[in-house]
């Protein structure tokens, strides 16, 4: 069963670079995904999408602070130079051909 | 410019329907695998129900099998999800979502991952 998951929470500082995690399950180790943001009171919005070689595909206006990499299992989503907008909810979405998945989502606060 | 508008949320009982509508501009809908994804109140986002281009292939969440029904109008660059039998659990922003994809010899094909959103619509299900 392709299952992905998230920390909860991560924090930065301003200008600081983060880097989120998303963990793909046995079996799966394969996958690709796709990074969503969603800030508060809003509807996600695609970032980009990453390959299990690392490859990554951002969506149209996003900035090169936002890059993908992989290792493993393991899917990333750094951000550089944070910004205060950049303060949101983060979720990964993997899928099957019958099946789309998300994680629970990484709050993220720039502190 | 790509733009998904849902509409068609609103109060309902335990056990009523409701009928949730997507319209889309900017883009050939006829082309696209389109998706309903929900978030409950403070919760994480899921996935709701999948719909190939031409409503050839239809998925649903385990959740909502038997109870939703996702359709598709091309012709009106429209999409639809039917609710029915309506639980407490089921309250949450309603999202639909279209997924990249390509078309090569007259078939369309989808890459199975979101690229554009809706701005929601929210259900409450309430005794």
């Amino acid at each position: 069963q392709l299952v992905v998951t998230q920390s909860p929470s991560a924090s930065a500082s301003l200008g600081a670079s983060v880097k989120l995690t998303c963990t793909l399950s046995s079996g799966h180790s394969n996958y690709a995904i796709a990074w969503h943001q969603q800030q508060s009171e809003k509807g996600p919005r695609y970032l980009m999408k990453v390959n299990r070689n690392g490859s990554h595909t951002r969506g149209d206006g996003i900035p090169d602070r936002f890059s993908g990499s992989s290792s493993g299992a393991e899917r990333y989503l750094t951000i550089s130079t944070l910004q205060s907008e950049d303060e949101a909810d983060y979720y990964c979405q993997s899928w099957g051909t019958a099946i789309r998945v998300f994680g629970g989502g990484t709050k993220l606060t720039v502190l | 410019e790509v733009h998904l508008v849902e509409s068609g949320g609103g109060l309902v009982k335990p056990g009523g329907s409701l009928r949730l509508s997507c319209a889309a501009s900017g883009f050939s809908l006829s082309n696209y695998t389109m998706n309903w994804v929900r978030q409950a109140p403070g919760k994480g986002l899921e996935w709701v129900s999948s719909i190939s281009s031409r409503g050839t292939y239809i998925y649903y969440a385990d959740s909502v099998k038997g109870r939703f029904t996702i359709s598709r109008d091309n012709a009106k660059n429209s999409l639809y999800l039917q609710m029915d039998s309506l639980r407490a659990e089921d309250t949450a922003v309603y999202y639909c979502a279209r997924e990249v994809g390509y078309c090569s010899g007259g078939n369309c094909y989808s890459m199975y991952y979101f690229d554009f959103w809706g701005q929601g619509t929210l259900v409450t299900v309430l005794s």
